[in-house]
């Protein structure tokens, strides 16, 4: 059984670009969370998506967007990229019902920004 | 709102010692809490997780935490401290309807022979 897959594991852009981010959930979850880690940081919460829709948003501004796919796969979207921009991020995904708000997560997708 | 307080951003331990990881929360609502470790360059894992079921609670690698809700804490522990332990913790808070994490700023466990 497959658990959640990110790609890329590693990309490196300049200030100002765009990057896309892709995740593939836990076979059988419904849900997808994205998280950005700071170095020396614990995750913060960016956004999660269900049925397609944006369900819930964290504290990052506009230029952080996202997607959901039929099947349940998901992007996220970083415009004009900015130093501080530079983080891991993380994929998790869950089941909206049940299972006691476990996520599962991904091995991450390392962003540096120049 | 939610939040978690980690106490000690590294704590340092002799293999075969007692580990004790603090993790204090702050939840308007009954909680879901949960352990997770990063090792480097990796994703997160699931260590064990406290649905307001049993108090103490016990996970993999031989770590368990216990729930106080009058302390509003929920410290891991584990009795003997493998090499194999060194690696970054973290405890975080869930909302429960939604299935979102807020974590602390984590603590990374050292072990040393």
């Amino acid at each position: 059984d497959a658990g959640v897959t990110q790609s890329p594991t590693h990309l490196i852009k300049t200030r100002g670009q765009q990057v896309t981010l892709r995740c593939s959930p836990k076979s059988g979850h419904d849900t997808v969370s994205w998280y950005q880690q700071a170095l020396g940081q614990g995750p913060q919460f960016i956004f999660q998506y269900y049925e397609e829709e944006e369900r819930q948003r964290g504290n990052f501004p506009d230029r952080f967007s996202g997607h959901q796919f039929p099947n349940y796969s998901s992007e996220l979207n970083v415009n004009a990229l900015l130093l501080g921009d530079s983080a891991l991020y993380l994929c998790a995904s869950s089941l909206a019902l049940g299972a006691g708000g476990e996520l599962f997560f991904g091995e991450g997708s390392r962003l540096t920004v120049l | 709102a939610q939040s978690v307080t980690q106490l000690g951003s590294h704590v340092s331990v002799s293999e075969g010692a007692l580990v004790l990881l603090r993790c204090n929360y702050s939840s308007s609502v009954p909680p879901y809490l949960f352990w997770y470790v990063q090792y480097p360059n990796q994703g997160l894992q699931l260590l064990l997780k406290y649905t307001s079921a049993a108090t103490l609670v016990k996970g993999i690698n031989g770590f368990e935490a216990e729930f106080k809700k009058s302390e509003t804490s929920f410290h891991l522990t584990k009795p003997s401290a493998h090499m194999s332990d060194a690696a970054e913790y973290f405890c975080a808070v869930s909302d429960p309807g939604y299935s979102t994490l807020t974590f602390g700023k984590g603590t990374m466990l050292l072990v040393s022979p």
